[in-house]
């Protein structure tokens, strides 16, 4: 199974903009990266999902390199509320989806 | 429109005894997922069912669990004489009929405490 690799955690302050890297050297060519937020005691939340170059919706951008070999969330502006774990996935129609440990954000004020 | 709907959300077994887990999936979604998180943990797959056939069950423990997707009502996950060990956040997810861009989303949880 492809795998993920993200950092364990990170810090960042209100009102700056965050940057996560998820490295995924073996992607392969279906497959699409999509990332999760989750709060405690709380289920996923779909954030952001593509393929390559860069994708933005109205919570975040990612984005991918030409070999796809990594991929970076941005989230601009942070603040408290987005304090929680961020996970990064490879997944392609019709398969489950492979979870690592996550990134965890905690944003300060 | 509705999402994904777990329920219990918190349900309290004594070991020896039956849980059942149930998820009503999307309006629309047609495939349903169920993943099981320890604390501190990123969620683990244990089973991937369409309406009736179960799709991807490489996930799920070889005893005491089972799970079901049938034509009418929710889907069911069922762990036959709990053990502590069970105890863990049980997470479903659903997703339309297969696309290029798959995407699953999750219900909020179930979460199993065995005394």
């Amino acid at each position: 199974l492809a795998k993920t690799t993200q950092p364990i955690s990170m810090d960042s302050y209100e009102g700056q903009e965050v940057n996560i890297t998820c490295s995924h050297n073996n992607i392969a060519t279906n497959d699409y990266i999509t990332w999760y937020q989750q709060f405690p005691s709380q289920g996923p939340r779909f954030i952001i999902q593509g393929y390559k170059t860069k994708v933005t919706n109205e919570v975040a951008s990612l984005f991918i390199p030409a070999d796809r070999k990594s991929s970076t969330l941005s989230l601009p502006r942070v603040s408290l509320s987005d304090t929680a774990v961020y996970y990064c996935l490879l997944n392609n129609a019709g398969n489950m989806l492979t979870f690592g440990g996550g990134t965890r954000l905690m944003v300060k004020p | 429109n509705a999402g994904v709907m777990q329920n219990p959300r918190h349900l309290v077994r004594r070991r020896g005894q039956e849980a059942r887990l149930r998820c009503s999936p999307m309006k629309g979604h047609s495939h349903v997922y169920w993943y099981r998180q320890l604390p501190e943990e990123g969620l683990k797959f244990m089973v991937y069912l369409q309406k009736e056939n179960i799709i991807d069950e490489s996930g799920m423990p070889k005893e005491r669990f089972s799970a079901e997707f049938p034509k009418e009502g929710p889907s069911i996950l069922r762990i036959q004489q709990v053990v502590r060990g069970d105890s863990a956040a049980y997470f479903c997810a659903s997703s339309p009929p297969r696309t290029v861009q798959e995407t699953q989303y999750f219900g909020p949880g179930t979460r199993l405490l065995v005394l």
